[in-house]
């Protein structure tokens, strides 16, 4: 299986300021056919279901503000969150879908300083 | 509005079972893969399994293979989860999916709100 692992655990940002959450995959998740990074990104708010952010590890899904991205490739991935705004508390978790099990990071906790 | 729905999730004892459902609607439900994840309490999400749109693949998670099994009506729209033989570890709550249009991997573009199953004696 591969193993996701994130850092850091979680994480206290000032509102407007920058949040960096990093992703690491045991094995490459880019598939060479295609050269795309089979990664997601998803945002958990609290009592809620996840809400996916990113696929292809920086393909940005409709109506995700542009303070969020996402970038990476291989192993390594980034979620950067600019601009914290307070609706950005969450657990924000990576996940591969290169191969099953679709193994998901055991997800970061940004929260407001 | 394109939504999943998740039902029949409760208290249950440790050996006995239980069958969730998902209603899709708004969405042309038979040309997307399908998948279960499930969230324990205070916990990580965990992959439990996937069917393709038409039925033909499953993948199912080391911790739930021989005991649940997936699948899916695509007259009714709905998908499906039986889970035997239940345990303490199974109990979470288990969210519906939906993976990606006509392949079997992908990205988890809609969720559920979830139903949740305790096992407890």
């Amino acid at each position: 299986d591969i193993v996701m692992t994130q850092s850091p655990d979680s994480l206290a940002v000032s509102l407007g300021e920058r949040a960096t959450i990093n992703c690491k995959s045991s094995q490459s998740v880019l598939y060479n056919s295609n050269n795309k990074n089979y990664l997601a990104w998803y945002q958990q708010q609290p009592g809620q279901p996840p809400k996916l952010l990113f696929h292809w590890a920086s393909t940005r899904e409709s109506g995700v503000p542009d303070r969020f991205s996402g970038s990476g490739s291989g192993t390594d991935f980034t979620l950067t969150i600019s601009n914290l705004q307070a609706e950005d508390v969450a657990v924000y978790y990576c996940q591969q879908y290169y191969t099953t099990p679709f193994t998901f990071g055991p997800g970061t906790r940004v929260d407001i300083k | 509005q394109v939504q999943l729905m998740e039902s029949g999730g409760g208290v249950v004892q440790p050996g006995k079972s239980l069958r969730l459902s998902c209603a899709a609607s708004a969405f042309t439900f038979s040309s997307y893969t399908m998948h279960w994840v499930r969230q324990a309490p205070g916990k990580d999400l965990e992959w439990v399994v996937l069917m393709s749109y038409d039925g033909t693949i499953k993948y199912y998670a080391d911790s739930v293979r021989g005991r649940f099994s997936i699948s899916r009506d695509n007259s009714k729209n709905t998908l499906y989860l039986q889970m035997n033989t239940l345990r303490d570890d199974d109990t979470a709550t288990y969210y519906c999916a939906r993976g990606a249009q006509h392949l079997v991997q992908g990205s988890f573009d809609m969720w559920g709100q979830g139903t949740t199953v305790t096992v407890s004696s």
